[in-house]
Order: C-alpha cells, then structure tokens, then sequence
C-alpha cells in the first residue's frame, strides 16, 4: 500500500512569491491535515480537510489556504512569502475508522530567500 | 481543546527502560490520549494511543490513572535507535490534532 505522498520534496521562492504544495493521501483516507514544523520546533496545525470541506485552522494568517480535491488529495497555497514561512510542511490523512492516527508524507521543505 | 505539558528534553542508556509523563488536566470525557515518534526530517509516526487505564503493543505501553489528568509512554529496553521526539496528544471528538512542543529523547551507548 502507498504512503501519504507530498510535492515538490524541495521548493525555494523569493519572499512576495506563492508556492503551492501538494499532498496525495492513502487510498481510503478522506482527511487530510498540512502542519508547519519550522526548524527544530514542532508542528503547528495548519489546516484539515474532510469530505472536500474545511473543517478547521490553525492560527495562521488567510494567506495560507487550500483545497482538498474530489479524489481526496489536497492543495496548500502560501501567498506573499514571507522568510519566516521557511520550514518543513507535513501533510496527514487519516481514514474513517481509526481517526486517532495520521499518516504522515515525506513533507515538503520550503525555503523563502 | 485539552493542552498537554511533557517535558523538554530527557537522556537515557541503551537496555534503560524509558517513561515519558505528559500532564492533560483538562482533559474530556471523550478524549483519547495518542502518542507520536519523529525521527529528524521525517513526519512523526503513530505509536499507541489508550482511553485508560494501560494499552501495550509491539513498541510501548501506555499508562492512564483513573482520573485520566495524565498519561506515561513506556519504552522497554531502548535503543540508539530510539532517539527522537516523542509527542503527546489528546484529541477531542472532532479530530483537531494539535502537537505540542514533545520530548526530545537522546539514548546514549
């Protein structure tokens, strides 16, 4: 069975610039979840995903948004880049029997110069 | 939703046996209790999650007192490999998973 799977691996942007991130989660599971894990921190929740519709956010300003696809994979849009959105983004599904546990992908680490 | 405190940082020999304590007083009635493993540039991965009382699996055994207001990850016999940050987690009825700072585990030949 395949893993939750993010793209790109790598992604380097200007500050002012939007990256866009994407996230394929395991066949069956209809939740996704992106969180933000800056250098040596934790993660911070971003946003979750279930049924196509977002069921909620984090403390993050609007310009980080998204979308979940009808085949369940999702989108994560940061606009106006700022330096401090350097970090690595983790991307969860989980399916609708166990919702204690998430499957995390590789994660896309996005650096803002 | 529940906040949970663990602590920082904690060290450990290999063949050490390992707990981990993680305080959620505020805890709800349908609150489960769920604890991650990452490893440096990867996503965490589930370990064991309990309601109460104890949970043991082929990784861990996880502690719940009756009043539930804490839980302690136990590690048998550890190894290098096992050094990593461990997360603890309550997560509510609607499924808003929200990880705290964790435990750095170091484990030292």
């Amino acid at each position: 069975e395949a893993g939750v799977t993010q793209s790109p691996t790598h992604l380097i942007k200007t500050r002012g610039q939007q990256a866009t991130l994407r996230c394929s989660p395991i066949s069956g599971h209809t939740s996704v979840y992106w969180y933000q894990q800056a250098l040596g921190l934790g993660l911070q929740f971003l946003l979750w995903y279930d049924e196509g519709e977002e069921r909620n956010r984090g403390n993050f300003p609007p310009r980080f948004s998204g979308r979940q696809f009808p085949n369940y994979s999702s989108e994560l849009n940061v606009n106006a880049l700022e330096l401090e959105d350097s970090a690595l983004y983790l991307c969860a599904s989980r399916d609708f029997i166990n919702y204690n546990e998430q499957f995390f992908g590789p994660g896309t680490r996005l650096t803002v110069l | 939703l529940a906040k949970t405190t663990q602590p920082i940082s904690m060290d450990s020999y290999e063949g050490q046996e390992v707990n981990i304590t993680c305080s959620h007083n505020n805890i709800a009635t349908n609150d489960y209790i769920t604890w991650y493993q990452q490893f440096p540039s990867q996503g965490p991965r589930f370990i064991i999650q309990g309601y109460k009382t104890k949970v043991t699996n082929e990784v861990a055994s996880l502690f719940i007192p009756a009043d539930r207001k804490s839980s302690t990850l136990s590690l048998p016999r550890v190894s290098l490999s096992d050094t990593a940050v461990y997360y603890c987690l309550v997560v509510p009825n609607n499924n808003d998973m929200r990880f705290g700072a964790g435990t750095r585990l170091t484990v030292k030949p």
